[in-house]
């Protein structure tokens, strides 16, 4: 199984918007609603975000959203701030008769 | 607030076998609805699933590292630990345990331990 594929690199101006794609195939991303999306800062662990494609964790800024449109997935950050700069991993579930996931390669997400 | 903590060895030979054990506190490691897993992640690199663990002790593993990797749990201390044999280079990597249920997604992450493989 591929890694999911993700833009190496991203970037917006504070008060932008921006779209991290996450693109997989019909044996995962397009399968199941269960993508989830990491924000990793240098150094840290990766913090969830996203999870079945579009829900938001408690205490997660309602301008993280999450879409699915067939085999891509994609996360938008609205009124960017400096803080939001860092890594962004997608995941999704493709498991069908056992468990399974895969991670995209990351995206460097910066703030200009 | 539940935490994981990962620890073990920050050095492996070559060809042995690398072992990390997560330790869980702040929630039990015996609850129904959670798995327990592994995540990797190499330096300046993605993160890969190693493997995950229910507390009944069954496993599921990353076909691409299942004849290498081992992971078990212990109920009694509340913690879960992988093996990892026959170790090149390229299992040098930051170690994560993670929780997630039955599906994704990952919730709880652990800190992160960073495992050197050289001689």
């Amino acid at each position: 199984q591929s890694a999911l594929t993700q833009p190496a690199s991203v970037s917006g101006s504070p008060g932008q918007s921006i779209t991290i794609s996450c693109t997989g195939t019909s044996s995962d991303v397009g399968s199941y609603n269960l993508v989830s999306w990491y924000q990793q800062h240098p150094g840290k662990a990766p913090k969830l975000m996203i999870y079945e494609g579009s829900k938001r964790p408690s205490g997660v800024s309602n301008r993280f959203s999450g879409s699915k449109s067939g085999n891509t997935a994609s996360l938008t950050i609205s009124g960017l701030q400096a803080e939001d700069e860092a890594d962004y991993y997608c995941c999704s579930y493709a498991g069908s008769s056992t468990f399974y996931v895969v991670f995209g390669g990351g995206t460097k997400l910066t703030v200009l | 607030q539940l935490q994981l903590q990962e620890s073990g060895p920050g050095l492996v030979k070559p060809s042995e076998t690398l072992s990390l054990t997560c330790t869980v506190s702040g929630g039990s490691i015996s609850s129904s609805s959670y798995y327990w897993g592994w995540i990797r992640q190499p330096p300046g690199k993605g993160l890969e699933w190693i493997g995950s663990i229910y507390y009944s002790g069954s496993t599921y593993y990353n076909p691409s590292l299942k004849s290498r990797v081992t992971i078990s749990v212990d109920t009694s201390k509340n913690q879960f630990s992988l093996k990892l044999s026959s170790v090149t280079a390229a299992d040098t990597a930051v170690y994560y345990c993670a929780r997630h249920g039955f599906t994704p997604p990952f919730d709880y992450w652990g800190q992160g331990t960073l495992v050197t493989v050289s001689s």
